[in-house]
């Protein structure tokens, strides 16, 4: 099946620093990917929907600034997290989506463990 | 290699009990997820079980067999609502996320 993989598994940072997170769809090309963010036992929260080549479309709430996306190619797309604070410690988990616009299949990555002391 | 198996698609009937079911085999085991997800929505949490047993919760119950590598998510009094596809991941030694491909569950009246 499809496989997508996040680089790094986890990071640990120091408050203040930048730290980005790569999500690339291996075997596939993906229109689109998105990001979410984890919190223990609960759902997958959306932050942003982005599109190969064009801007990513935030979720209500989330800070364009902060979190930072870029999907250069249909196989990569990096989520940058600026001036990380440790309220930024989370579990981002990105997907790929294959195919048009009517095909809702997602591939999920193992996801980032971020830790900001 | 890692892997979960569930089934790609089931069919049920409005106000029925449908099982789908998670095998899995990955290195470690720190826990199991279910998420219920609907086009073009984020995946929302259903439940994690992290010791053998089945755990009830409303109309929906999940169940764990480690030694079995296996889980099964219960869906009882079934609603149209209820169409949507489920996902089953396990979080392994490294907790990483290893996720299945998701089963689409179609209700019909």
């Amino acid at each position: 099946g499809a496989v997508v993989s996040q680089h790094p598994s986890w990071v640990i940072c120091k408050s203040g620093t930048s730290v980005k997170i790569e999500c690339r769809s291996l075997d596939f090309q993906a229109t689109t990917m998105f990001w979410y963010r984890q919190f223990p036992k609960q759902s997958l929260m959306l932050m942003a929907t982005s599109n190969e080549g064009s801007k990513a479309t935030y979720e209500q709430g989330v800070e364009k600034d902060k979190f930072l996306i870029n999907h250069a190619s249909l196989t990569l797309s990096t989520l940058t997290v600026t001036s990380a604070h440790p309220e930024d410690s989370s579990f981002y988990i990105c997907s790929a989506r294959i195919g048009s616009w009517d095909t809702d299949t997602q591939y999920f990555g193992p996801g980032t463990r971020l830790t900001v002391l | 290699g890692q892997n979960i198996d569930q089934p790609t698609e089931m069919t049920a009937t409005e106000g029925a009990i449908v099982q789908i079911n998670c095998t899995y085999q990955t290195s470690g085991f720190n826990g199991l997820f279910w998420y219920q997800q609907h086009a073009g929505e984020a995946p929302t949490f259903l439940s994690y079980n992290v010791l053998d047993g089945l755990e009830e919760k409303g109309r929906f119950s999940s169940f764990l067999s480690r030694s079995k590598g296996y889980s099964y998510l219960l869906l009882k009094e079934l609603q149209m609502k209820d169409s949507a596809s489920y996902l089953c991941a396990v979080l392994d030694s490294n907790y990483q996320l290893i996720w299945g491909a998701g089963t689409k569950l179609i209700i019909k009246p």
